[in-house]
């Protein structure tokens, strides 16, 4: 069985450009995750998902940062337009409902 | 506000030893506590999770424990070996939602 699936695995963009970040989560996993890990930090959750729904959006930044989860499959995250303090680890996981999460390799994002 | 706290940063441990890797959070009131172990480069993997009711949890080298009343779990990992260097995280959920609020983990070097 695959796991999650994120692309791309990297990304090197100048500021004020935009990116876009995909996420393809384990068959069957209704919920899905966006998370953001700075160097050295624990993740932090951007956004959860359960389907279609975005359940829990508190942490992401709005002015810049929008996600969808069209048909409650696979999930883009987008940042417009990048600024240099968005250089992180994007991460991306997936879950059964509220069962234990199982995380992609993550995108490591680099804005010069 | 839950924080959890991962102490020491960095470790670095000759091959053959057993070792310690502790983590504390603020609030007792959790759901269940996971440790997951992140490779550079690489996605988080989920080595052990502990319920609230639960104290220890098992898996081959690896003994994780779960004292709630004082914030606390210790990941023991009996005879390390080098492929065991990895950063180790903990987070604790609240609740059922499965929001992980994470550690910023440490370190762990295995010298051969």
């Amino acid at each position: 069985e695959a796991g999650v699936v994120q692309s791309p695995r990297y990304k090197i963009i100048e500021k004020k450009q935009p990116v876009a970040f995909w996420c393809n989560p384990i068959s069957g996993h209704n919920t899905l995750y966006w998370y953001r890990q700075n160097l050295g930090q624990g993740p932090e959750l951007l956004i959860r998902y359960e389907n279609e729904e975005a359940v829990d959006d508190s942490q992401l930044p709005k002015d810049r940062f929008s996600a969808e989860r069209l048909k409650g499959v696979d999930s883009t995250l987008k940042i417009q337009p990048a600024e240099l303090g968005d250089s992180a680890v994007y991460l991306c996981a997936s879950s059964l409902w509220n069962t234990e999460a199982f995380f992609g390799q993550g995108t490591r994002l680099t804005v010069v | 506000k839950q924080e959890v706290t991962q102490i020491p940063a960095a470790l670095s441990v000759p091959e053959g030893e057993n070792l310690v890797l502790n983590c504390s959070f603020t609030d007792s009131a959790i759901y269940n506590l996971q440790w997951f172990r992140q490779d550079p480069g690489k996605g988080l993997t989920s080595l052990l999770l502990i319920q609230s009711s639960q104290r220890e949890q098992t898996s081959g080298r690896l003994n994780a424990s779960l004292d709630k009343s004082s914030g606390r779990s210790t990941l023991y990992i009996a005879a390390s070996q080098p492929g065991d260097s990895a950063t180790y995280l903990c987070a604790v959920s609240p609740d059922s939602n499965y929001q992980l609020i994470w550690g910023a983990g440490t370190k762990l070097i295995i010298k051969p």
